[in-house]
């Protein structure tokens, strides 16, 4: 079964600091997407990481990817308000196409 | 550059009732896909369309329906709505098929079915 996990689910951090979600996933796959959705809002595409290694970093946001370890990370560091939002990585488990197995999301919260 | 555009962006119908949305993808974009979002299920996969041609659909059952124009503009079908069927449809376009095309995320239709 082509599953897609996130640890934590829920996650209430004050500003500044610094925390990771993590994504893991049950097959195979060399593409994953990390995705932000605000409340009421679409999906607004975040990275897009295609390999083995794979780092990409986007202001406070830095996402990696092990396909070994079928692990993905989205790294938070010195947290503001603005990142309040929920994250979810996205497997694409189709070598031809875009079928996205999406996580449950990660709830962010970030105090002042 | 114009985003991925759903109409309409709200809709209350019925149980019973059978419902229609469209997604225009991205100028130039080929690809479309589909996914309902609720609170219960998260995002799934409905259905994704190549150049006019249904390539995979998710496990939903047979009201759920899809189709995609020459034009790229995709339309999907629910029939005999259900409550459970509320949700918001996110449609996503991308240029290509392949794994190195990035997925943009229209604003979604949220359905309500009552």
């Amino acid at each position: 079964e082509l599953k897609v996990e996130q640890n934590p689910l829920f996650l209430s951090m004050q500003e500044g600091k610094n925390y990771t979600i993590y994504c893991n996933y049950s097959t195979t796959s060399d593409r994953l997407y990390w995705y932000r959705q605000d409340p009421g809002k679409s999906l607004e595409s975040l990275f897009v990481l295609l390999s083995n290694g794979a780092v990409k970093q986007e202001g406070r946001l830095m996402a990696s990817l092990d396909t070994k370890a079928r692990l993905s990370t989205l790294h938070i560091t010195a947290a503001v308000h603005d990142l309040s939002a929920t994250y979810f990585c996205a497997v694409d488990f189709d070598n031809y196409g875009q079928n996205f197995v999406f996580g449950p999301g990660t709830r962010l919260s970030v105090l002042p | 550059k114009a985003g991925v555009t759903q109409t309409p962006r709200y809709l209350i119908k019925t149980r019973g009732q059978q419902v229609t949305l469209s997604c225009s993808p991205i100028s130039g974009h080929r690809s479309v896909s589909w996914y309902q979002q609720t609170p219960g299920q998260g995002l799934q996969f409905l259905f994704e369309y190549f150049s006019e041609t249904q390539r995979n659909k998710g496990n939903f059952p047979g009201r759920f329906s899809g189709r995609q124009f020459s034009n790229s503009r995709s339309e999907m079908n629910v029939s005999t709505l259900e409550l459970g069927d509320s949700a918001l449809y996110l449609c996503a376009s991308s240029l290509w098929l392949g794994s190195n095309t990035e997925a943009f995320f229209g604003q979604g239709t949220r359905l309500t079915v009552v």
